[in-house]
């Protein structure tokens, strides 16, 4: 499958610090980014997207921030929560959406 | 909150033996989409369906797995027969339309978790 590659495989940070996910994706045809949050025994639940056209989407302490001529994008996560921890996924969407491998984040209390 | 359901949530089950997994989407949805996700990696997509219709299933091992969608509403997923590297989560998601193109925002079911012994 056109792969979808993520960074860190794993991240441990302390409560109340910033939190930063990387991905880079190969085909151009993708027009849809974006990340999924999973806890344990559940589904992943869309927690933020961006779409080419613009370079940053904020939510929250929640931002993703788009190169389009690096095809990479990132995920940072502000002043992390204990709550936040779970495993978050990049994907790149267009007529199928592809998977990263995942990171799993732990925030220290 | 509509959310997509699937069963059963666990099965256990011998090599060589059949399974299957039902899929019910959110209501209105007329994409449909069977992901595995094999412990600790991401999901892979296994096949998509636009309504009735198969849209891709180019990853899916059609040697022993098949998928329906009869109605273009809930969808099943069969592996006949089993094996031991089918030990995974099935995952049933399920998108929206805006006009021609699909949101992209897919929403998951809590899954179905396999194990082969």
């Amino acid at each position: 499958q056109q792969q979808v590659k993520q960074s860190p495989q794993s991240l441990i940070v302390q409560k109340g610090g910033i939190s930063i996910i990387n991905c880079a994706y190969e085909n151009t045809a993708f027009d849809y980014f974006p990340w999924y949050q999973q806890f344990p025994g559940k589904g992943p639940a869309l927690l933020i997207a961006i779409r080419p056209d613009v370079s940053e989407k904020k939510e929250g302490r929640f931002t993703i921030s788009f190169n389009k001529s690096a095809k990479q994008f990132s995920l940072h996560i502000m002043d992390s929560q204990p709550g936040d921890s779970a495993t978050y996924f990049c994907a790149a969407g267009g007529f199928k959406t592809i998977f990263g491998a995942g990171t799993r984040l732990f925030v220290k209390a | 909150e509509a959310e997509v359901a699937q069963s059963p949530r666990y099965k256990i089950t011998e090599k060589s033996q059949a399974v299957a997994f039902w899929c019910d989407p959110i209501s209105g949805h007329a994409t449909l989409y069977w992901y595995r996700q094999i412990l600790g990696q991401g999901p892979e997509l296994l096949v998509q369906f636009q309504d009735e219709s198969v849209v891709d299933d180019s990853q899916l091992p059609k040697d022993r797995f098949s998928a329906e969608r009869l109605k273009g509403v809930d969808s099943t997923l069969k592996i006949q027969p089993a094996e031991l590297g089918d030990s995974a989560m099935y995952l049933c998601a399920s998108s929206s339309r805006e006009g021609a193109r699909n949101t992209g925002e897919l929403f998951f079911g809590e899954g179905s978790r396999l194990t082969v012994l």
